[in-house]
């Protein structure tokens, strides 16, 4: 597509469900990155992919979260036993790492998840 | 490690007022220096960037200069509009291990009225 999507762009779940969060990055671009952007603060990292591997995942707060990019395109955030503190925007972007827009992150419009 | 501290908010201007909001960071190394901006409903964008000391980045009426001696990108606009309405990050990244994972400041709300 011609931008970032990410979805669903709302979702609500109980304390303690398993979650996963989509999304679908510019065509092309061979990095991705998640962020989590709490009410009132900027985007935290967590997770920055380049092409199928995490080349760092130090944002993470803990192994309830994972994400995956299996084909080096679409990625998936996935985060296990979801708490009242997990309610986030959490945002997607992607780069080129090539050409005139290299580095230049791409976002998408985030998923607010919000947990009960 | 790196920080980037923004004014707080909101900003509230009426149209064709001059708008400043501040951005100072802290970094290690040598980084690149940004404004993102965020329209209600809408992904971040990036508006401008410089990547080297005194670099003027510009966009869309919108200006900001990369001064290291006081390690400041403060963001201006002469004139704003209704349509600036949105909230803007200031950023840095350097390149670490090969990537350029930004480091966001919290946001200032600007809120421009007609």
């Amino acid at each position: 597509g011609a931008g970032v999507s990410q979805t669903p762009s709302n979702k609500v779940t109980e304390k303690g469900k398993y979650v996963e969060l989509r999304c679908d990055p510019i065509s092309g671009h061979t990095a991705l990155y998640w962020y989590r952007q709490s009410l009132g603060q900027g985007p935290e990292f967590l997770i920055y992919f380049q092409g199928t591997g995490a080349a760092d995942d130090s944002g993470l707060p803990n192994d309830r979260f994972f994400a995956v990019r299996p084909e080096g395109s679409v990625s998936t955030l996935k985060i296990q036993r979801t708490e009242r503190g997990d309610s986030a925007v959490y945002l997607c972007a992607s780069s080129s790492m090539t050409g005139r827009g290299k580095n230049i992150q791409y976002f998408g419009a985030g998923t607010r998840l919000s947990v009960l | 490690g790196n920080s980037v501290t923004q004014m707080e908010g909101p900003v509230t201007l009426s149209e064709e007022a001059f708008l400043t909001i501040n951005c100072t960071y802290t970094a290690t190394g040598y980084p690149s220096l940004f404004w993102y901006v965020q329209y209600p409903g809408e992904g971040l964008q990036l508006l401008l960037k410089a990547t080297k000391a005194d670099d003027k980045g510009s966009n869309k009426g919108f200006e900001a200069t990369y001064r290291k001696e006081t390690t400041s990108f403060h963001l201006e606009k002469g004139s704003v509009q209704v349509s600036d309405s949105a909230v803007y990050f200031c950023a840095l990244s350097d390149q670490s291990g090969g990537s350029y994972i930004p480091t966001f400041g919290r946001g200032t709300s600007l809120i421009v009225h007609p």
